[in-house]
């Protein structure tokens, strides 16, 4: 069975401060993708990153940078000078496949960036 | 790039009342698409996988006969919440991915979601 953990459910900053956000996951699969999303109080889902578990090299994308480390079944995600427009839920996810069919989702961490 | 839409976005009815959420792909066809619940402040959950032109496959704890499944054509699946009562009321959201680009990013579309809300 597949079990994704968000231990924080919530973390709140002020806007400039950089935030991590944790992530870590089992599964017996050894082959597995894991996802970020971004949920704002409108409720879409919006698709931050894939990774597969063959590739641990860290990514940066602007001001967002993930940490995926085998070892500790990690997958840690960190916004850098956040904004308020950061404020949401993020969810961390994972997948046997590619495509991110079937997903088993984390409980989710709220975000709140103050001004 | 590809889109699911998802219909309607939000609904509020009585209780005992039967309601019929859709969930189109656009611009690809969907062998399979996936429903998940997501209550007030909390994590989205599987509740099933619609297989076209073959019954859904349901997640444990989730009741079929309560969660109609739907997936007639290769564009369109439907998820029908039969006699609703207030404990269902929900966030419901579908998902998809192109089989012909499964490399895509997005992989999976989401659709916009429906909040169901039973008086």
């Amino acid at each position: 069975a597949q079990k994704v953990t968000q231990a924080q459910t919530e973390i709140s900053v002020v806007e400039k401060e950089d935030v991590t956000l944790d992530c870590v996951y089992e599964t017996r699969d050894t082959t597995y993708y894991l996802f970020w999303y971004k949920q704002p109080p409108s409720g879409e889902l919006v698709f931050l990153i894939r990774r597969n578990s063959f590739d641990e090299q860290n990514e940066i994308s602007g001001r967002y940078s993930w940490n995926f480390q085998k070892s500790t079944s990690s997958f840690n995600f960190t916004i850098t000078a956040s904004q308020v427009v950061d404020s949401a839920v993020y969810f961390c996810a994972l997948s046997a496949d590619n495509a991110g069919n079937m997903l088993t989702f984390g409980g989710g961490t709220r975000l709140m960036v103050k001004p | 790039g590809a889109v699911v839409s998802q219909h309607p976005s939000w609904v509020i009815c009585k209780s005992g009342t039967s309601v019929k959420i859709e969930c189109r792909s656009l611009d690809f066809q969907a062998t399979t698409m996936f429903w998940y619940r997501q209550f007030p402040k909390q994590s989205l959950m599987l509740m099933a996988t619609s297989n076209e032109g073959s019954k859904a496959t349901y997640e444990q704890g989730v009741e079929k006969d309560k969660f109609l499944i739907n997936h007639a054509s290769l564009t369109l699946s439907t998820l029908t919440v039969t006699s609703a009562h207030p404990e269902d009321s929900s966030f419901y959201i579908c998902s998809a991915s192109d089989p012909v680009d499964p490399y895509s990013s997005p992989p999976q579309h989401f659709g916009d979601g429906t909040r169901l809300s039973i008086l």
